[in-house]
This record gives C-alpha cells, sequence and structure tokens, in this order.
C-alpha cells in the first residue's frame, strides 16, 4: 500500500522560532498533499491543500503567513510554523493523493509540536 | 458550512460487546464517506461508501451509508481491547477536502 512518512515525528522549539516538518510519499507520486492540525481529543481540521507546483489553497482562518506551506516535487510537501507560539502546540499530520480514481488519502504518522 | 457529526462522543464496552458508531452529515457537495481508526498515530483507513444500503464487511467490523437520510454506521462485533481507539468518519465534498467529525473514542474493556 502507499506510503507516507513525516520528519520529524516529534519536535520542541522555543517560542519565536520557526519549524519545518516534512511530508513524503515514499512509493507513489502524490500531486496533492494535505495538512491536517489536530488538537486533544479534537478532530482533523484540514489546514491547507497543496498542490506541486503551485500555491497551496489555504482554509479559512488558517494564516499563510503563518504556515508556510511549499510542495516543491511530487513526492515532497513541507509545513514550516513560522515565528511559533505555545497556541501552536498541536499534531501536525499530513496526507497525500494518490490521483487515482479513488482520491484515497493515505495519511502520515504525524508530528507532534510542543511550543515553550 | 459543511458538517460532520458523530455519537456517542465516547463508549466503554466490555469485550464481546457489538458496538454501533454513528456519522450524520450535512455537506454541500458529497463524493464518498470515509471511517478512520486512530490509535496514538495517524488515522488508518477503514471503510470508504459511496452507495446507499451496500455494506462494506472487514472481519469484525461493517459498516453502511444511508444517502437519503444522511448518516452511516459503523459496526464492531465481538469487541476486543485493540479495538480500543478513536473512530473517524469524514466526508469527501469533491475539490479533494475531506471534512471530519469529531470522533468516537471507544474503549474496550477486559
Amino acid at each position: 500500500g502507499a506510503v507516507v512518512s513525516q520528519h520529524p515525528s516529534r519536535v520542541i522549539c522555543k517560542s519565536g522560532t520557526s519549524v519545518k516538518i516534512e511530508c513524503r510519499s515514499l512509493d507513489f507520486q502524490a500531486t496533492t498533499m494535505f495538512w491536517y492540525r489536530q488538537f486533544p481529543k479534537k478532530s482533523l481540521m484540514l489546514m491547507a491543500t497543496s498542490n506541486e507546483g503551485s500555491k497551496a489553497t489555504y482554509e479559512q482562518g488558517v494564516e499563510k503567513d503563518k504556515f508556510l506551506i511549499n510542495h516543491a516535487s511530487l513526492t515532497l510537501s513541507t509545513l514550516t510554523v513560522t515565528s511559533a507560539h505555545p497556541e501552536d502546540s498541536s499534531f501536525y499530520i499530513c496526507s497525500a493523493e494518490t490521483g487515482d480514481s479513488t482520491y484515497e488519502q493515505y495519511f502520515g504518522p504525524g508530528t507532534r509540536l510542543t511550543v515553550t | 458550512e459543511d458538517k460532520v457529526v458523530q455519537s456517542p462522543l465516547s463508549l466503554v464496552v466490555h469485550e464481546g460487546d457489538t458496538v454501533t458508531l454513528n456519522c450524520s452529515y450535512e455537506v454541500t457537495n458529497f463524493r464518498s464517506l470515509l471511517w478512520y481508526k486512530q490509535e496514538k498515530k495517524a488515522p488508518t483507513f477503514l471503510f470508504m461508501l459511496t452507495s446507499s444500503g451496500i455494506e462494506k464487511k472487514s472481519g469484525r467490523l461493517s459498516s453502511i451509508l444511508d444517502k437519503k437520510e444522511l448518516f452511516s454506521i459503523l459496526n464492531i462485533t465481538a469487541t476486543q481491547t485493540g479495538d480500543s481507539a478513536v473512530y473517524l468518519c469524514a466526508v469527501n465534498t469533491g475539490f479533494q477536502k475531506l471534512v471530519f467529525g469529531t470522533g468516537t473514542r471507544l474503549l474496550v474493556s477486559p
């Protein structure tokens, strides 16, 4: 089956610094990747849709300048949390779509970000 | 605004019990409904449903969709402690978007 990896799995950073999270599709090409955020005991909230070679589409209420998304290749998308603050602490999950007719998304294992 | 609602929010059962999890939705565009199981990390795919009345089955898990009444159920029979997880329902609204419900937290006690 399709495998999606994320790196790092866990990161702790100081307030004011920036953190980059990578999402890779390991055995397939993903023209579209998605970034989700999940607060404790809450559901996944779609943050943005990332298409290879074009600008990401952000959901309402998500700050583009705060959460920078780059989908530089068909197997890699990155999310950079800029000038992180404690309220940005969360579980960030990416998913990738295979692009076939099933439109099935495969999820990465997630990245737990803690901002101190 | 697209909305997916799951019930109950949480559930505690004994091993061997059968559980039914509910998912209702109100969306402007429906492509499919998906069920996921989430343990400590990212969700793992269980089922995708696109047509009403056709049950999908995988071992002790089964699911069915009612597009007229806008809901789906996920059944787990003969529950085991390994079934303890959060079960997420999501609707694919087209435009490559998944709208997730809040999830049902299931705890199966031995």
